[in-house]
């Protein structure tokens, strides 16, 4: 079946630096991509997406771009802030299997002031 | 509108007990699932569901049974608990069809300990 991996599994950085997490995976087929942040004791709350149609999307400090031919995709967190720190989930659906939807095992940024 | 709503938040479990996470959504969302979230495996997808009468398991759906009789609800049946299963579980729902966001909207999460 489909799945994703996530790298790196944590990531700790400087406020102000930036922070990049990827994932990629393997079916072909998969035609839309969310960005899910977790904060502690906290449901997850989707921050941004793209569709297979599009190869970047931007909103504020946050973009996400997606690589097809390569089949991964990637989170870009510029100007980093305290307040990013959290997990964060990418995720796919894959329209072959009622359009579920698969996460990765997620990454931990950790903000340092 | 209350969105996806969770019951209980928490629930201690013997081993061999059986329970059902109970999840309702007043947002009309055609697709409901369950989630289970244990420490660096991320969010697991255990079953979902299209439609009322319609279910299909996800990645780890064994232990567990579900049924959609409503759009509304869409319960977790654990039918005889085991320590592997301890974990958090999530109800999430979201609209599907072309036209539709794909945004899963969660639950607040149910803690279950089974001893």
């Amino acid at each position: 079946g489909e799945n994703v991996e996530q790298h790196p599994s944590t990531l700790s950085v400087q406020e102000g630096d930036s922070a990049v997490i990827k994932c990629t995976y393997s079916d072909s087929a998969s035609n839309y991509f969310p960005w899910y942040k977790q904060e502690l004791g906290k449901r997850p709350q989707l921050i941004i997406d793209i569709r297979s149609n599009v190869g970047e999307k931007k909103d504020q400090r946050i973009a996400v771009t997606l690589n097809k031919t390569a089949k991964h995709f990637s989170l870009h967190i510029t100007e980093t802030q305290p307040e990013d720190s959290a997990v964060y989930f990418c995720a796919l659906v894959n329209p072959g299997g009622y359009n579920k939807l698969i996460f990765g095992a997620g990454t931990r940024l950790a903000v340092h002031p | 509108n209350a969105g996806v709503t969770q019951t209980p938040k928490f629930q201690v479990l013997k081993t061999g007990q059986s329970m059902t996470l109970q999840c309702a959504q007043d947002m009309n969302h055609e697709y409901m699932s369950w989630y289970r979230q244990d420490p660096g495996m991320g969010l697991r997808l255990i079953h979902y569901s299209v439609g009322a009468g319609i279910t299909d398991q996800g990645e780890v759906p064994n232990g567990y049974n579900v049924s959609r009789s409503t759009t509304e609800d869409f319960p977790l049946r654990l039918l005889s608990a085991a320590p592997s299963q301890t974990s958090v579980y999530f109800c999430a729902s979201r609209r599907t069809g072309t036209s539709a966001t794909g945004e899963l909207f969660f639950g607040e999460g149910s803690r279950l300990t089974v001893l």
